[in-house]
C-alpha cells in the first residue's frame, strides 16, 4: 500500500523569506499523481499545486514550486517570498492513477506553517 | 466554481445520540468522499461513492454510514455517536472521469460529542 510521509509537523518562516516543506512516498507504480493541499485557519482546504509523475518538469504555481525526485520518491514544496496568508496547514497526497478504490487520495499527516511578520 | 456546501460548521452532540452530517455539491460530481482529519493523524478516509446509491468503505468505516440518494448529496451518519468521533469532518467531490484528479473540499464539520 501506498503511504506518503511528511517529516516536519511545525515549519516557521519569516515573510518574505523562502520555505520548503518535505514530502516522500512509497509506492511501487510508476504513473501517479502528486499534489499540496492547503488548509487556511478557516479550514478550508484549497488546492495549491500538483504534478504528474510522467512528466518530468517540476511543476510551478506563481510562488509555489515543487521539487519532484521521482527516484527518490520526495515531493518537497517551496514557498518563495513569504506572505502572512499562507500560513496554514499543508498537505502532501498521492493518487494512484489506477481507477477505482486505488485511485483515491492517500494524504500524509501535515506540516503546519506559520509565517512570522 | 465548484461548491460543496457541509452543513453544520459546528455541533455538539451527546453520547448514543444519532448524527447526520449533510454535504451537498453543485458540479453534478459523479464521485464524493468523507473524511475525519485528527491532529496528528492527517485524512483518514471514512466513505466514498462513485454514484447514486452506491457506496464503499474507507480506510476507518467503523461506527458510521453513509447515504446518497442523490447525485449532488452525500451525508454521513453516525448511529450511535461516541467520544471518539468527536473530530473535524470534511466532505469532497470530483469528476469520475479519467484523469479528473483535484478534489473539492468543503468547509468541514466540527463535531464534539460529550
Amino acid at each position: 500500500a501506498q503511504t506518503v510521509t511528511q517529516s516536519q509537523p511545525e515549519m516557521s518562516v519569516q515573510e518574505a523569506e523562502t520555505v520548503t516543506l518535505s514530502c516522500t512516498y512509497d509506492t511501487s507504480e510508476s504513473d501517479y499523481y502528486l499534489f499540496w493541499y492547503k488548509q487556511p485557519p478557516s479550514r478550508q482546504m484549497i488546492l495549491v499545486i500538483r504534478q504528474e509523475a510522467y512528466k518530468q518538469q517540476n511543476a510551478t504555481e506563481n510562488r509555489f514550486s515543487v521539487n519532484f525526485q521521482k527516484a527518490a520518491k520526495s515531493f518537497s514544496l517551496k514557498i518563495s517570498d513569504s506572505q502572512l496568508g499562507d500560513a496554514a496547514m499543508y498537505f502532501c497526497a498521492y493518487r494512484s492513477r489506477v481507477g477505482g478504490s486505488q485511485g483515491n487520495l492517500i494524504f500524509g499527516k501535515g506540516t503546519k506553517l506559520s509565517v512570522k511578520p | 466554481d465548484v461548491k460543496v456546501t457541509q452543513s453544520s460548521r459546528y455541533l455538539v452532540k451527546r453520547t448514543g445520540e444519532k448524527v447526520f452530517l449533510e454535504c451537498v455539491q453543485d458540479m453534478d460530481h459523479e464521485n464524493m468522499f468523507w473524511y475525519r482529519q485528527d491532529p496528528g493523524l492527517g485524512l483518514r478516509l471514512i466513505y466514498f461513492s462513485y454514484d447514486v446509491k452506491m457506496k464503499e468503505k474507507g480506510d476507518i468505516p467503523e461506527g458510521y454510514s453513509v447515504s446518497r440518494e442523490k447525485k449532488e448529496r452525500f451525508s454521513l451518519i453516525l448511529e450511535s455517536a461516541s467520544t471518539n468521533q468527536t473530530s473535524m469532518y470534511l466532505c469532497a467531490s470530483r469528476p469520475g472521469q479519467a484523469g479528473a484528479n483535484v478534489l473539492t473540499f468543503g468547509a468541514g464539520s466540527r463535531l464534539t460529542v460529550l
